[in-house]
């Protein structure tokens, strides 16, 4: 079974530009979760999708950025415009629903993408 | 407000030696999870002990949680130089599915 994958790996912008990341869940998971670490810092939680509804988006700092999950599958995660402190890794993570609805505790992270912002 | 703090920031021993690692954190939760991650790799979920459970095994993986001192531990027996990773404690809250991560302990294994 294949694992949450993140595109791209890395990414270098310049402060302005937009950047616009990729998340693919664990097939049949319907969950998803964004984290960042920026530098030096923990890794903190950004927001959840329940297939294509945003349950929680209380960890989102501003609105430069907008994440998407059209149709339940992959997410986006855009950046718009992008500043200095928002270099970092962003991680995605994905977990299955119980028999009730509820998210199974257990989160599985992909490789995460580092974003350079210059 | 910073959840789960890990002690020590960083560790080293001598591969065959016991690794213990500490988490402490803030509020009431359902549930904590101890993860590793690799050099420039993502996290890999190691182990997950309920809030109502004490103590819970896997493999060379041991961790305990005391809820009355809102603490963690997890040990590594006889490491390996593969152990070498940065290590995090995350939190699963009572209300909410969010996790809440520890700043993370740096172990190096030296073979």
């Amino acid at each position: 079974e294949a694992g949450v994958t993140q595109f791209p790996s890395h990414s270098v912008i310049e402060k302005g530009q937009t950047v616009t990341l990729r998340c693919d869940p664990i097939s049949g998971h319907d969950n998803l979760y964004w984290y960042r670490r920026v530098m030096g810092k923990e890794i903190k939680f950004l927001l959840h999708f329940v297939k294509e509804s945003k349950q929680d988006e209380s960890g989102m700092p501003n609105n430069r950025f907008l994440a998407e999950r059209t149709g339940g599958t992959y997410s986006t995660l855009k950046v718009q415009p992008a500043e200095l402190e928002d270099s970092g890794v962003y991680f995605c993570a994905s977990s299955q629903a119980t028999i009730a609805g509820y998210p199974q505790e257990t989160q599985y992270f992909g490789p995460g993408t580092r974003l350079l912002v210059l | 407000s910073q959840q789960g703090e890990e002690d020590p920031q960083a560790l080293s021993i001598q591969e065959g030696e016991n690794a213990t690692m500490n988490c402490s954190y803030k509020t009431s939760i359902n549930n904590l999870q101890w993860y590793r991650q690799n050099s420039g790799r993502g996290l890999v979920h190691l182990i997950l002990i309920r809030s109502n459970e004490r103590e819970k095994h896997s493999g060379r993986l041991r961790v305990t949680l005391d809820t009355s001192k809102k603490s963690s531990s997890l040990l590594i027996t006889a490491s390996r130089a593969a152990d070498t990773a940065s290590y995090f404690c995350a939190t699963g809250l009572e209300y909410g599915n969010k996790l809440v991560f520890g700043a993370g302990t740096i172990l190096r294994v030296k073979s």
